[in-house]
């Protein structure tokens, strides 16, 4: 079976770091994605990882190891507008659709 | 702007009503998706086409009927639905098994 753990909800303050865990077990791997999603929007596409250790885009690092089902993504100097839901999603075999975790709804306060 | 345009944004309908939800991808893409997100629940495939043949169907009620005429547009066809059935419809398209590239959503409300 596929099974994918995040955190329901996470608050953050602005300027602030946050780290939103993502721990899973499949059957296989073939890459790991992370999506933002607004409310009342569509997710867009944040980062992907395949191989171990950490990937940087601007503000946002997604980290990953294979041998630990596990991976974060990072957030630093936190704004106002990161407040959305953050969607780990992992691929176990190579031409198989994305399976999706819950999503974390991370709320950035003042 | 996606490149992922969906059709109605907001749907009401009776149990007895036949309504579509329609998708259209403007990125090229050769495989579409449709996702079902319901509150508190991950998001769920339903169903996958690539190059318009279906590969995908994860044992979605036959209420729900999808259709790909070409590899732009995706229909999700509707009859005798229940109010469980209410949630946010999500199209997605992708190059192979690239990254996906999602619509707005249709959220649809079942009385």
């Amino acid at each position: 079976g596929q099974n994918i753990d995040q955190p329901t909800e996470m608050t953050a303050t602005e300027g602030a770091i946050v780290q939103i865990n993502c721990t899973y077990q499949t059957s296989g791997f073939n890459g790991l994605f992370w999506y933002q999603q607004h409310a009342g929007e569509a997710p867009t596409f944040l980062s992907y990882n395949v191989l171990d250790g950490l990937e940087e885009k601007g503000r946002f690092s997604s980290f990953l190891s294979r041998s630990k089902g596990y991976s974060y993504l990072l957030l630093k100097e936190l704004q106002m507008k990161d407040s959305a839901s953050y969607l780990c999603a992992v691929r176990d075999l190579r031409n198989t659709p994305l399976v999706f975790g819950k999503g974390t709804r991370l709320s950035v306060i003042a | 702007e996606t490149g992922v345009t969906q059709t109605p944004r907001h749907l009401v309908m009776g149990m007895t009503n036949k309504k579509s939800l329609k998708c259209e991808q403007h990125l090229g893409h050769n495989a579409m998706y449709w996702y079902k997100q319901s509150a508190k629940k991950p998001l769920e495939l339903m169903f996958v086409y690539s190059l318009e043949e279906r590969v995908e169907n994860n044992s979605v009620p036959s209420r729900f009927s999808p259709e790909c005429p070409n590899s732009s547009h995706l229909f999700l066809h509707l009859h005798t639905l229940q109010p469980e059935d209410s949630a946010l419809y999500l199209c997605a398209s992708s190059q192979g098994t690239g990254e996906l590239f999602f619509g707005e959503g249709s959220r649809l409300t079942v009385l």
